[in-house]
């Protein structure tokens, strides 16, 4: 079945650092790739999209491309905040507008 | 702004009690889903509802939990008899239904059950 892998954290960095978090996924078709957002004591929110192969989705600084060769979707920030402090979870959506998502990765930002 | 909305935000029970999660979803979405979250399995897809119709609940324990749409503004979610395994965070998240959207998501109900 379908699934998403992503990189363990805690990911700790400081301010203004660049931010990578990888993100792969299996899926027997073409998916749509989404990553969301989670701060402490809320639900998920959605931070950017990508629904085709090469597609780049961006938001608030961070950006992600789909990359289909490498079933790759990783996530990047060329200078982080201490507000960007969440845990971040990389999904797809196939058929059925069902989002599998992967494990998340608890992102820490100090100042 | 639009929001789903949860109640209740916590809930402590005891083992063996019934528990009831209530989901208001956005007016005029069609799509409600029940996420479970917990350290150990992340977040798992317990039910799907489209046009109130449940369209795929496998991913839910069908001796104990039962998910409804009793009309478009209203999804439940119940256990009974909980257990201590089920303490966890509980989200219900709406949609439009569209291919490729995407779906907004509740603050969740936190669960424990002694």
């Amino acid at each position: 079945g379908d699934s998403v892998t992503q990189m363990e954290g805690p990911v700790t960095l400081s301010e203004e650092a660049f931010l990578t978090i990888n993100c792969t996924y299996t899926a027997t078709g073409y998916p749509s790739l989404f990553w969301y957002v989670q701060y402490p004591g809320e639900g998920l929110q959605l931070l950017l999209k990508a629904t085709k192969a090469d597609d780049k989705g961006s938001n608030k600084g961070f950006e992600a491309t789909y990359r289909k060769e490498t079933t790759s979707f990783h996530l990047e920030k060329g200078s982080v905040q201490v507000s960007d402090s969440a845990v971040y979870f990389c999904a797809l959506m196939e058929y059925g507008n069902k989002l599998v998502f992967g494990a998340g990765t608890i992102l820490r930002v100090k100042s | 702004d639009a929001r789903v909305t949860q109640t209740p935000r916590h809930k402590v029970t005891e083992m063996g009690q019934e528990v009831t999660m209530r989901c208001q979803p956005i007016l005029g979405h069609n799509t409600v889903f029940w996420y479970r979250q917990t350290m150990m399995q992340g977040l798992e897809l317990l039910a799907y509802f489209r046009n109130r119709a449940p369209l795929d609940d496998s991913g839910m324990p069908k001796d104990r939990f039962s998910a409804e749409m009793p009309d478009a503004t209203l999804a439940t979610l119940k256990i009974q008899p909980s257990e201590p395994r089920d303490s966890a965070v509980y989200f219900c998240a709406s949609g439009l239904g569209q291919p490729n959207e995407k779906l907004f998501f509740g603050s969740g109900t936190q669960l424990s059950v002694l």
